[in-house]
């Protein structure tokens, strides 16, 4: 399989535990995006990779998210201290040098007890 | 704040049947509009549009752009129970090349009944 590819599919966690996401993208793709999705919603936008930049954030993010892409290559998405707010299925989508779109992995989901 | 609108919310319809999806915006830097389909987790692409009054088209679905009007629809003709899913809208904002930073509606939610 040469898509996105994201692990764990699904996560359950206790309130106030860590968790952390990963995501390998599409391997000529340079950029990598974060987003959450809720039930009933669409996907929002969390972050978004060039390479090893964290070129943006949203406000979304807040200081108990944090994502890393070392090397260019795969990314992690931390969550600490999770709270029940936190539960959402999380997305990763990349996309390749040019104005083109993104292509979605099949997200991991999230429920903090 | 950048918005996008869909609407219905929900639909169902019989197995044949034509349906049109709408997508409103309201945005401060547009740059493009892209239709994903989302059946269970991973949102597919379907088309990406920039231009006003051009039709994409792709086997029974086909989307077009009002960049005057700030709307955009998905007509899907001769509708499967294969079709049924959740059709995301989305618009780029960024003036910057190539990203992909995405603002997503809520979804319309497609039902076909055989």
């Amino acid at each position: 399989d040469t898509g996105v590819s994201q692990d764990p599919r699904h996560k359950i966690t206790k309130r106030g535990q860590n968790v952390t996401f990963r995501c390998d993208p599409i391997s000529e793709h340079n950029r990598l995006y974060w987003y959450r999705q809720t039930l009933g919603q669409g996907p929002e936008f969390l972050t978004y990779f060039q390479n090893e930049a964290q070129l943006e954030k949203s406000r979304l993010l807040s200081d108990r998210f944090s994502a890393e892409r070392p090397k260019g290559s795969f990314s992690t998405l931390e969550i600490q201290r999770t709270e029940q707010g936190d539960s959402a299925m999380y997305l990763c989508a990349s996309s390749p040098t040019g104005f083109t779109e993104a292509f979605f992995g099949q997200g991991t989901r999230l429920t903090v007890v | 704040e950048d918005k996008v609108v869909q609407s219905p919310l929900s639909l169902v319809v019989h197995e044949g049947d034509t349906v049109t999806l709408n997508c409103s915006y309201e945005v401060t830097n547009f740059r493009s509009l892209l239709w994903y389909k989302q059946e269970k987790k991973a949102p597919t692409f379907l088309f990406m549009l920039t231009s006003s009054g051009i039709e994409k088209k792709s086997g029974r679905l086909s989307s077009i752009l009002d960049k005057k009007e700030l709307f955009s629809i998905l007509n899907i003709t001769a509708t499967q129970t294969g079709d049924s899913a959740v059709y995301l809208c989305a618009f780029s904002p960024s003036l910057i090349q190539g990203a992909q930073k995405l603002v997503f509606g809520q979804g319309t939610r497609l039902t076909i009944n055989p």
